[in-house]
């Protein structure tokens, strides 16, 4: 069956300094989401992947979908305190069925 | 207005309580979903309306039994349950259901339950 990772599981980093998360499947997929939550908060829609190969960006947010369409990837440039929280990622399989969240990266920032 | 509501935002019940969870969303969305989420851990999938119909029931006890009045609101009666199931508990909704594209979740800021 479709297995998803989502790493690393937590990340501590100081302000200024890059990050990244990544989902990785053993399988091919559809297409996928990004969502982040605050601590104490709802998840919230960040971007949605579907083209093999695909790059978008959002400020200091760079977001990819793999050739392969089995890794994606959340790259934060220059951390803020603001970035705090967990960043899940949220997959559908081939077959169009439902969508699933992955395990999620919380980040600490330290300033 | 892309806003999901939910009340309460915090619940003691206990475990011989009748109690129940609302949410309403005013964007035309004709899918709404009830989520489970523990500390640290992702949103976990409970049931799906699409169309105001059940269209997913993810097994979950019978002591959660969700409603759809209409097309804007969802509810969630909670009788008998138990102490694991203190949780928060998240109403989304998105344009339509998934399977198709994938639709963006509009999620509600969820409802703290603890039961005792």
């Amino acid at each position: 069956g479709q297995q998803v990772m989502q790493i690393p599981q937590y990340q501590h980093v100081q302000e200024g300094e890059d990050f990244t998360t990544y989902c990785n499947s053993s399988t091919t997929l559809s297409n996928i989401q990004w969502y982040k939550q605050r601590p104490g908060g709802h998840p919230v829609f960040l971007i949605q992947l579907v083209k093999s190969g695909e790059v978008k960006k959002q400020k200091r947010l760079t977001f990819q979908f793999g050739e392969a369409k089995k890794n994606s990837s959340l790259h934060i440039t220059a951390t803020q305190t603001t970035d705090v929280g967990t960043y899940f990622c949220r997959y559908g399989g081939t077959s169009y069925g439902k969508l699933t969240f992955g395990q999620g990266t919380i980040l600490t920032v330290h300033p | 207005d892309t806003e999901v509501t939910q009340t309460p935002k915090h619940l003691v019940m206990g475990m011989t309580n009748k109690k129940s969870l609302k949410c309403e969303q005013h964007m035309g969305h004709r899918a709404m979903y009830w989520y489970k989420q523990k500390a640290k851990k992702p949103p976990e999938l409970m049931f799906v309306y699409s169309y105001e119909k059940l269209s997913i029931n993810e097994s979950v006890p019978s002591r959660f039994s969700p409603e759809c009045p209409n097309s804007s609101l969802l509810n969630l009666h909670l009788h008998a349950l138990q102490p694991e199931d203190s949780a928060l508990y998240l109403c989304a909704s998105s344009w339509l259901a998934d399977p198709g594209e994938g639709y963006e979740q509009y999620f509600g800021p969820g409802t703290r339950l603890t039961v005792t």
